[in-house]
Formats: C-alpha cells, structure tokens, sequence
C-alpha cells in the first residue's frame, strides 16, 4: 500500500525566504504526483500536475519536481509571501490516490 | 474553469440522523470521489464513482453509501449519523482515467452531536 509522508508537519519562515517542501512516497509505479494548497476550513486548490514521465512543472513562483526512482517530489515556493500561508498537500496516482498530511506554512511579514 | 460544488459549508445533526451530503461538477467529469480529512489522518477516500450508477468502496465505507443518479451529481448518505462522523467533508471530480488532475469543492464541515 502506498505510504505518502510529507516532512516538515509545520513551517515557519519570514516573508521574502525561499523554500523547499518535501514529498516522498514508497510505490515508485506511480502515474502522476498532484500538490494542492488548502487554506484553513476550506477544500483543496490544485497547484500542480507532474505525470510520472515529467520531471518538473512550473507555475509562477511554484516548481514542483519528481524524481520517482528514488520517490520523491520538492515543491519550491520562491520569494515567499504572507498570502502563501496555508497548507500544503501532496497526493501521489497509483490505481487510487494517497495524500499525505501536508505542510502547515507560515510566512511571517 | 471546472466547478465542484457541495450542498453545505457547515453542517450540524443529531446522532442517529440520517445526512445526505451533496456534490455536483459541472465538467462533464467521469470520476467523481467523497473523503474525509482528519487531524492528523490526512484525507481518506469513502466511497468513488466511475460513472452513472457505478460506485466503488474506499478505504473507509463502514456507515457511509453513495448514490449517482446523474453525472453531475454525486451524495454521500450517512445512514444513521455518529459522533465519530464528525469531520470535513470534501468532494473532488476528474475525467476518466489515472492521468487526470482531481479537482476538489469547498468541503463541508459536519459535526454529529
């Protein structure tokens, strides 16, 4: 069964930083690997799609990488904002969907 | 843009109680799916549906049914609603297929009292 972990549980990082959230998994047969933000009480917004033959997507200030082999996606959040704080979810395709339990982000002003 | 929909944002009812929690997609969407999120849990899937009338059990059906009469609609039924019911409440759509991107609602937060 397919085991998603996400590390940090929470971060806390003043606005203007660079950062790195993580994302790893144990099934590598893995169709595509999605990352959602989700903002306190509410659903979940799609970030980005990475099929299991791509090694990277880019939207704005967001890059989501994949390296199945080793089962691992980083989603790199350039010149972070206040309006980036909420919480972060990966969620990786095999026959069904696992999500981890995501990354609490914080960014300070 | 695609739209998913659900019926309430927040939610109360009484233990024994029977919910009904609806979603509608306006996608054309094949695939439509009900979880829940727990603290701590993360999001687990109940029950998905692959087309009109076809339902398939998630991880965690025991207490829940769905229903699909039409392609756009999909609910998620507590039969007789518990307290460990309580929970969020989220639907997602996606075109048929493992290659699609899943698109979620705004959740419905639910408390069983």
């Amino acid at each position: 069964k397919q085991e998603v972990t996400q590390i940090p549980a929470a971060l806390s990082v003043p606005e203007g930083e660079n950062l790195v959230l993580n994302c790893s998994f144990t099934d590598s047969a893995i169709y595509n690997l999605q990352w959602f933000r989700q903002d306190p009480g509410k659903g979940l917004t799609s970030l980005l799609l990475i099929q299991s033959s791509q090694r990277e997507q880019t939207s704005g200030r967001l890059n989501a990488s994949l390296d199945k082999s080793s089962g691992r996606s980083t989603l790199y959040i350039a010149a972070s904002q206040p309006g980036d704080s909420a919480t972060y979810l990966c969620a990786v395709r095999t026959n069904d969907m696992r999500f981890g339990a995501g990354t609490r982000l914080t960014v300070k002003p | 843009d695609v739209k998913v929909t659900q019926s309430s944002r927040y939610l109360v009812k009484r233990t024994g109680e029977k919910v009904f929690l609806e979603c509608v997609q306006d996608m054309d969407h094949e695939n439509m799916f009900w979880y829940r999120q727990d603290p701590g849990l993360g999001l687990r899937l109940i029950y998905f549906s692959y087309d009109v009338k076809m339902k398939e059990k998630g991880d965690i059906p025991e207490g829940y049914s769905v229903s699909r009469e039409k392609k756009e609609r999909f609910s998620l039924i507590l039969e007789s609603a518990s307290t460990n019911q309580t929970s969020m409440y989220l639907c997602a759509s996606s075109l048929l297929g493992h290659l699609y991107e899943q698109y979620f609602g705004p959740g419905t937060r639910l408390t069983v009292t």
